[in-house]
């Protein structure tokens, strides 16, 4: 079974900093897709930024980037120019690529992200 | 286009009764997972349904079941309410029209059973 462990149940970071959050995977596996969600406390979650596993190229969109190593089994989440609407718990979550498997997704426990003016 | 809604919003139940929530996918989507969201066990899959047929399940009790109607709406059902259902059950629509079968979740539904 595949799971996902996110280490750092909360992260703080400066307005306008970088912060990195962590994430590792178990699998498998070899083809497969990786997300990040967000959760703000208004509890819509959204889709920040998502990878394919055999694109060896990390996956940006805007502020965020990730650091996709598929050998370590890890994919951390970077934000760069950190806002304070980027405060919100951060989900790390893992698809297979099989057919049977497309509408579940496996979660990390999560890391909340304060951001301070 | 519209999101993903569901309803209610909030619903407090007691102990032994069911409840049924629903969900309805943007349109155009036919897939529709559910999730169960608590703070000691995070995130946890129930069930996907795609096409009026339940397509993977998740490991939770025979309580928990879910059906789809034709216009892709969902509900779930939960009957025999535990102390321990307490929670936010999301559901997330998405489309098989695309490689990454992205999910787009619900603003949740809040149950509470004292």
């Amino acid at each position: 079974a595949q799971t996902v462990t996110q280490s750092q149940p909360e992260m703080s970071v400066q307005e306008a900093e970088t912060v990195t959050l962590s994430c590792t995977y178990d699998t498998s596996e070899s083809d497969y897709y990786l997300f990040w969600y967000k959760q703000p406390p208004s509890r819509q979650m959204i889709l920040v930024i998502r990878q394919e596993a055999y694109k060896q190229q990390n996956a940006t969109e805007n502020r965020f980037s990730v650091n996709f190593q598929k050998a370590a089994k890890s994919f951390s989440l970077k934000i760069s120019d950190s806002q304070l609407g980027d405060a919100a718990m951060y989900f790390c979550a893992y698809r297979s690529a099989s057919s049977g498997n497309t509408g579940k997704l496996i979660f990390g426990q999560g890391t909340t992200l304060q951001v301070k003016p | 286009k519209a999101g993903v809604t569901q309803t209610p919003r909030y619903l407090i139940k007691t102990r032994g009764q069911q409840v049924t929530l629903s969900c309805s996918p943007i349109s155009g989507h036919r897939s529709v997972s559910w999730y169960q969201q608590t703070p000691g066990q995070g995130l946890q899959f129930l069930f996907e349904y795609f096409s009026e047929t339940q397509r993977n399940k998740g490991n939770f009790p025979g309580r928990f079941s879910g059906r789809q109607f034709s216009n892709s709406r969902s509900e779930m059902n939960v009957s025999t309410l535990e102390l321990g259902d307490s929670a936010l059950y999301l559901c997330a629509s998405s489309s098989a029209g695309t490689s990454f079968h992205e999910q787009y979740f619900g603003p949740g539904t809040r149950l509470t059973v004292t």
